[in-house]
């Protein structure tokens, strides 16, 4: 069966420092991989999404960016971090394409920017 | 441009009972899926039920259930049974040939003993 893993689970960061979120995916290939965002509160807004190895797609333009290094891994960054950046941040993953395509969600990792 | 709106902020259910969350959409395409997803405490993201559009008879998952309405752009979910274990906040989503999922701002759901 397929298992999504995100690390770290919860991480406080000073305001200008980098950021580095790893999201890994096993028991499938070539899925396709999501990064979101979910403020306190609130729905999950939709940041970077990726059909295979190096291609992504932004869908909110900002200070962060996404990469795939690998099959299935995920990784979103940032260079320096604004206080705006905390927040909830979610992987997910799919298979297959079209309006059928079921995302699945890891556990998530808590960002504190202070 | 697609939209999920979900009315009800809060809701509560005795535990046993049966409860009903109401969501509804708006989007200009004729073939879509909608999804209710489930975010307990630890805040995983979880799958409870989908649907698609061209599909006239509504899912269902064990003790969950949709009444979706396609005229109406209606798109309910009903939990029978209600347990503790179904205490979450409750989103329901729209993907169509757009591959973002569109999310209401969701339902926090308290199932009380």
């Amino acid at each position: 069966s397929q298992t999504i893993h995100q690390w770290p689970a919860t991480l406080v960061q000073p305001v200008g420092s980098p950021l580095s979120l790893e999201c890994t995916v096993e028991g499938t290939s070539n899925p396709n991989l999501y990064w979101y965002r979910q403020a306190a509160g609130r729905g999950l807004q939709l940041l970077f999404y990726s059909v295979g190895i190096g291609q992504i797609s932004s869908e909110v333009p900002q200070n962060l960016s996404a990469s795939r290094p690998q099959d299935r891994q995920f990784i979103l960054s940032s260079k320096k971090l604004l206080l705006s950046d905390s927040g909830f941040y979610l992987c997910a993953w799919s298979a297959g394409w079209g309006r059928s395509e079921t995302q699945y969600f890891g556990p998530g990792t808590r960002l504190l920017v202070l | 441009a697609q939209t999920v709106t979900q009315s009800q902020p809060e809701m509560s259910v005795q535990e046993a009972e049966t409860v009903t969350l109401s969501c509804t959409y708006d989007t200009s395409e004729n073939n879509y899926y909608l999804f209710w997803y489930k975010q307990p405490p630890s805040r995983q993201m979880i799958l409870v039920i989908r649907q698609e559009a061209y599909k006239q008879q509504n899912a269902t998952e064990n003790r969950f259930s949709v009444n979706f309405q396609k005229a109406a752009k209606s798109f309910s979910l009903k939990i029978s049974d209600s347990q503790l274990g179904d205490t979450a906040m409750y989103f329901c989503a729209l993907r169509g040939s757009a591959r973002q999922l569109t999310f209401g701002s969701g339902t926090q759901l308290t199932v009380l003993p």
